[in-house]
């Protein structure tokens, strides 16, 4: 059973629009959940944290929690080209477990 | 803004030599991390390492690799004896907590020949 799913995509958008991406988990205890945003041929690059059930909202990014679903999703408001890019999900079991798990991630392209 | 940097870049090397990939952490962190990417596949976890000593590893952590902070600002992979394998990229990470946010270098592209 894979630990962290993500729908490869790729998902495209048109330039405005909403981008969604979801991400479920296998491990129930999980407390941890971040989403990273990777171009290619670079580094994960950190864009949310979120710790408990429910929304969480920065800027344009808006990341949903439900721990009993065992899902996590990021919403792209306002999409911009500049947000074409693969989006990792990555979850930490907490406690003396420092790692993070991480899906294969979902390859956004916004249109102009 | 504070960040993790990582040298070199780009490391090419020979099928059974050493490598040793550099990363220096933000500076009041106090967890730090190693992490590969072979090239269309997941992240995956190496290693953590907290207090001067390693706090969790994973099975692809064997006995070929190690990790080292040599100094207060260094942090060191060392990969004794390369496989063709190990091509990937290594990233370091860097958390003020255990099971924080983890903020990373840009990496280092290891390539095996």
């Amino acid at each position: 059973q894979k630990e962290v799913e993500q729908n490869s995509g790729p998902l495209s958008v048109p330039e405005g629009a909403i981008a969604s991406l979801n991400c479920t988990y296998s491990d129930r205890v999980s407390q941890s959940f971040f989403w990273y945003r990777q171009y290619s041929g670079k580094s994960p690059e950190l864009i949310m944290s979120i710790y408990s059930n429910g929304d969480k909202e920065d800027g344009r990014f808006t990341a949903q929690l439900n721990k009993a679903s065992q899902y996590v999703s990021l919403l792209i408001r306002d999409s911009q080209p500049s947000d074409s890019a693969t989006y990792l999900c990555a979850v930490n079991r907490g406690g003396n477990n420092r790692k993070l798990i991480w899906g294969l991630g979902t390859s956004l392209a916004v249109n102009p | 803004e504070p960040e993790v940097t990582q040298t070199p870049s780009h490391q090419v090397t020979q099928m059974g030599q050493e490598v040793i990939l550099r990363c220096v952490p933000i500076s009041n962190h106090l967890y730090f991390y190693w992490y590969r990417q072979i090239l269309g596949q997941k992240v995956e976890f190496l290693v953590s390492f907290y207090n001067n000593e390693i706090s969790e590893k994973s099975e692809i952590f064997d006995d070929q690799f190690s990790v080292e902070r040599p100094d207060g600002s260094n942090f060191t992979l060392k990969i004794r004896s390369t496989k063709l394998e190990d091509s990937a990229m290594y990233f370091c990470a860097s958390s003020l907590y255990g099971g924080n946010e983890q903020f990373f270098g840009p990496g280092t592209r290891l390539t095996v020949l």
